[in-house]
């Protein structure tokens, strides 16, 4: 069992939808990052996140510490939404870097 | 922001490579990922104050270097086709927020 899973591993929408992807994980964590990489191209981070709520534009991240569970959620989709969405986590408290465990990604298509 | 150099490589089998990363001012970390085509990016190693101080599941002919004036290196030798990927390097400050290259990616052929 990963450490980090996503749901769903794909995802269609129209233009317009609002859109959510999921994140559990199994790890004690200090924060999580939602990340977005575009096809055969680098990874940009969207956000990094220890409780509550961050919005930046359409996209907004809502994490719940106690149950291991974060969402991306991305309102009025749009194509150039179009991207692979990791989430990830750094080690448990006492690791000695700060390395990321990724999760699967969801794969988003947002058709207009 | 951070920088890699160059954009994309070809090698061939059995040569030796080096990738650059040019970190965001002021971090002191940074960490080399490789992202093989269609999966998510594995942890290489993670440079602090310009000593390793973590590495992942690779042999040692991957090696780095970080220097004082925010840039790294991954240097990788006798490059065996399973080596062809993305490589991603990310700064951070600490344990903060790490912050991603665009990647160069290596063809080995």
């Amino acid at each position: 069992k990963n450490e980090v899973e996503q749901s769903p591993q794909n995802l269609t929408a129209q233009e317009g939808e609002f859109i959510t992807i999921n994140c559990s994980y199994s790890v004690g964590i200090s924060a999580l990052h939602w990340l977005q990489q575009h096809p055969g191209g680098g990874i940009v981070s969207l956000f990094m996140l220890s409780s509550g709520k961050k919005k930046h534009g359409r996209l907004i991240a809502t994490i719940n510490i106690q149950e291991k569970h974060s969402s991306l959620h991305i309102t009025a989709s749009h194509p150039r939404d179009s991207a692979v969405y990791i989430c990830a986590v750094p080690p448990p408290y006492g690791g000695a870097t700060n390395k990321l465990i990724f999760g699967t990604g969801t794969l988003l298509a947002v058709q207009p | 922001g951070v920088t890699q150099s160059p954009t994309h490589l070809i090698k061939t089998r059995g040569q030796q490579v080096t990738l650059r990363c040019s970190s965001q001012s002021g971090h002191n970390t940074v960490s080399w990922y490789q992202q093989a085509l269609g999966q998510g990016p594995q942890f290489i190693f993670q440079y602090y104050r310009e000593e390793e101080n973590g590495r992942g599941n690779f042999p040692p002919r991957f090696s780095g270097l970080q220097f004082p004036n925010d840039s790294s290196e991954l240097n990788v030798n006798a490059l065996e086709l399973d080596d062809s990927a993305l490589y991603l390097c990310a700064s951070s400050f600490s344990r903060g927020e790490q912050f991603f290259g665009p990647g160069t990616r290596l063809t080995v052929l």
